[in-house]
């Protein structure tokens, strides 16, 4: 399959401090990337969907300010954790996609540690 | 809104053992079903990528079947071993905006 890469894998970070995670498509041009979050010993849970050269859409009681979403080229989106809280402390899971339709590849994901 | 369960939460076997996890969804106007394997902390693994038009898909020890009319996915897991340890992901892509939507996993251990 496809190969989507995170990175960092894990971070930590003082309270207040922003956070920037990085997704990039290594073999295939993504149309669209998904950014999930994931508590602990639960499922993941869709935060944003964004389309490249447009502004994310972000799922309901997701802070679009908070977590800012980039999606400047078809291999790259962004997601800043901006000011911190240890509440956001979670991890992280990116996924593209080339199509609408065709199957999506994830990252392998980044533990956030807020201290 | 599409609701996907998984059933059971988590499974303990012993070694050997053949298992069938079960995942349902609420609305059968599905594109695609996958099945995902999570080490923890770790990211997604794709197991099986089942179209909405087949009704099973196999891959080494590993099948899974779709009927789509009852909003039902197995996955049979053959002859377990110790490295299957893991949770298993079922999540369904829906025709509106195509996103996909998980399940809440099951948390399996295969014992040796």
């Amino acid at each position: 399959g496809a190969v989507v890469s995170q990175h960092p894998s894990r971070v930590i970070c003082k309270s207040g401090t922003s956070v920037k995670i990085e997704c990039r498509s290594l073999d295939f041009q993504a149309t669209t990337m998904f950014w999930y979050r994931q508590f602990p010993k639960q499922s993941l849970m869709l935060m944003a969907t964004s389309n490249e050269g447009s502004k994310a859409t972000y799922e309901q009681g997701v802070e679009k300010d908070k977590f800012l979403i980039n999606h400047a080229s078809l291999t790259l989106s962004t997601l800043t954790v901006t000011s911190a809280h240890p509440e956001d402390s979670s991890f992280y899971i990116c996924s593209a996609r080339e199509n609408q339709g065709t199957e999506a590849f994830f990252g392998q994901g980044t533990r956030l540690t807020v201290v | 809104k599409q609701e996907v369960t998984q059933i059971p939460a988590a499974l303990s076997v012993p070694e050997g053992e053949n298992l069938v996890l079960n995942c349902s969804f609420t609305d059968s106007a599905i594109y695609n079903l996958q099945w995902f394997r999570q080490d923890p902390g770790k990211g997604l693994t794709s197991l099986l990528l089942i179209q909405s038009s087949q009704r099973e898909q196999t891959s080494g020890r590993l099948n899974a079947s779709l009927d789509k009319s009852s909003g039902r996915s197995t996955l049979y897991i053959a002859a377990s071993q110790p490295g299957d340890s893991a949770t298993y992901l079922c999540a369904v892509y829906g025709y509106a905006g195509n996103m996909l939507t998980f399940g809440g996993g099951t948390r399996l251990m295969v014992k040796p």
